[in-house]
Formats: C-alpha cells, sequence, structure tokens
C-alpha cells in the first residue's frame, strides 16, 4: 500500500516562527523523500530531497527522515509571509522515477505579517 | 531558469472529446511524467516516459490515455474520448537522472 498521510491543515503562524510540518507513510519501501511547495494555481516546486534516515539543512529549511517510525518533517525556520503556500510531501521506492511519486494531500500554511 | 512549460493553460472541452496536452521539458532531461490533481485531492502519478518508450504507468492510465514524444523537445498527453471525471490539472514534469522532478504549471481540464 502506497498511502502517505498529511495534515491539510490551514496551519497559521505568525511571521518569524519556526513551522514544522509532517507526513507518516506505511510503505517501508519508500526510500527517497520530498517536500514540494506549491502556490496556488501552480506545479509544485522542489525544495527538498533526501535518501533514507537522516536530516537535511538548506538555508531557512530542514528536512528529517525518521524511516524507523515511517515519519517525515519539514521544519522552515523564521517564516515569512511568502512562505505562504501548500507543502506537499512525496516519497517513492526508487528515486522519483519509474514507480513514479507518492504525494500527500499537503498542508497549507499561513504566514501572517 | 530552465523550466517546464504546459500548454495551454486551460482547456475546455465536451464529454466524449478527444483532447491533447502539450509540454516542453527541460532541454537536457530525460525523463518526463504526468500527473494529475482534481480538485481537493492529491497529486497522483499516471505515466513515466524515458528513451521513447513508457516506463511505468498507473491504474489511471487506462486505454483512454496515451503519450507521445513527437519530436526533440515536445512530450504530450491524449486523453481520447473524455470524460467527466478527468476533469483536473494535468502536470508535466521532466527530470535529468530519473531522480529530482521538476513541474510545469500545469493545465486545467474542464470537461463538460
Amino acid at each position: 500500500q502506497k498511502e502517505v498521510e498529511q495534515d491539510p491543515g490551514p496551519l497559521s503562524v505568525p511571521e518569524g516562527a519556526i513551522v514544522s510540518l509532517n507526513c507518516t507513510y506505511s510503505n517501508s519501501a519508500f526510500q527517497y523523500f520530498m517536500w514540494y511547495r506549491q502556490y496556488s494555481r501552480k506545479g509544485p516546486e522542489l525544495l527538498m530531497y533526501t535518501y533514507s534516515s537522516g536530516n537535511k539543512e538548506d538555508g531557512r529549511f530542514t528536512a528529517q527522515v525518521d524511516k524507523s517510525s515511517k515519519y517525515i518533517s519539514l521544519f522552515i525556520r523564521d517564516s515569512q509571509p511568502s512562505d505562504s503556500a501548500t507543502y506537499l510531501c512525496a516519497m517513492s521506492e526508487s528515486g522519483g522515477g519509474a514507480d513514479g511519486l507518492t504525494f500527500g494531500k499537503g498542508t497549507h500554511l499561513i504566514i501572517q505579517p | 531558469e530552465p523550466e517546464v512549460t504546459q500548454t495551454p493553460s486551460h482547456q475546455v472541452t465536451q464529454m466524449g472529446q478527444e483532447v491533447i496536452l502539450r509540454c516542453v521539458p527541460i532541454s537536457n532531461h530525460l525523463y518526463f511524467y504526468w500527473y494529475r490533481q482534481i480538485l481537493g485531492q492529491k497529486v497522483e502519478f499516471l505515466v513515466s516516459f524515458y528513451n521513447n518508450e513508457i516506463s511505468e504507468k498507473s491504474e489511471i492510465f487506462d486505454d483512454q490515455f496515451s503519450v507521445e514524444r513527437p519530436d526533440g523537445s515536445n512530450f504530450t498527453l491524449k486523453i481520447r474520448s473524455t470524460k467527466l471525471e478527468d476533469s483536473a490539472m494535468y502536470f508535466c514534469a521532466s527530470s535529468e537522472t530519473g531522480e529530482k522532478l521538476f513541474f510545469g504549471s500545469g493545465t486545467q481540464l474542464s470537461v463538460l
């Protein structure tokens, strides 16, 4: 089963706060984990790409993967109003290639100025 | 910055009609994909394409759907006889190595 669960929100936080976004999954064969940002009426934009368990940092964004718990997270530090968007987690068994990505439903994030 | 381009941005069609959605992937990319997103639902995988053939397809991608790379720059999705439930945003994506996918802005298909 390729189920990915994600709280749809909306999640509303004040500017400057640390944001925590999460997904859980059931397929233990997932090896590659991604976070995409989607603005209204636009395509998903790749933010973070990680393989297996561990942390990855890129600027204000940190992605964490805990394969033992089947749980992934995205942290946004010093959140800005421009971070307001829907954040989609996605994962795959083979790197996103042939077998495609399985997406969560997305969390709608609102950063209040 | 290179981007995936999709045309048209909106397509309205009558049930039973054929539609072709067009995509220009990023120029040095070798892997191509179609996904769709029904309003309020998850982004769903339709098909992946590499080396001029389909690599994988989902249960959604039935005989009504086909993909083609007619030349060196375009990648198309054809729906032969549209149904009401085909109404969705269709995203094209491409990848250089089959790992990181880059998505276009989508074509909103409305079937009446």
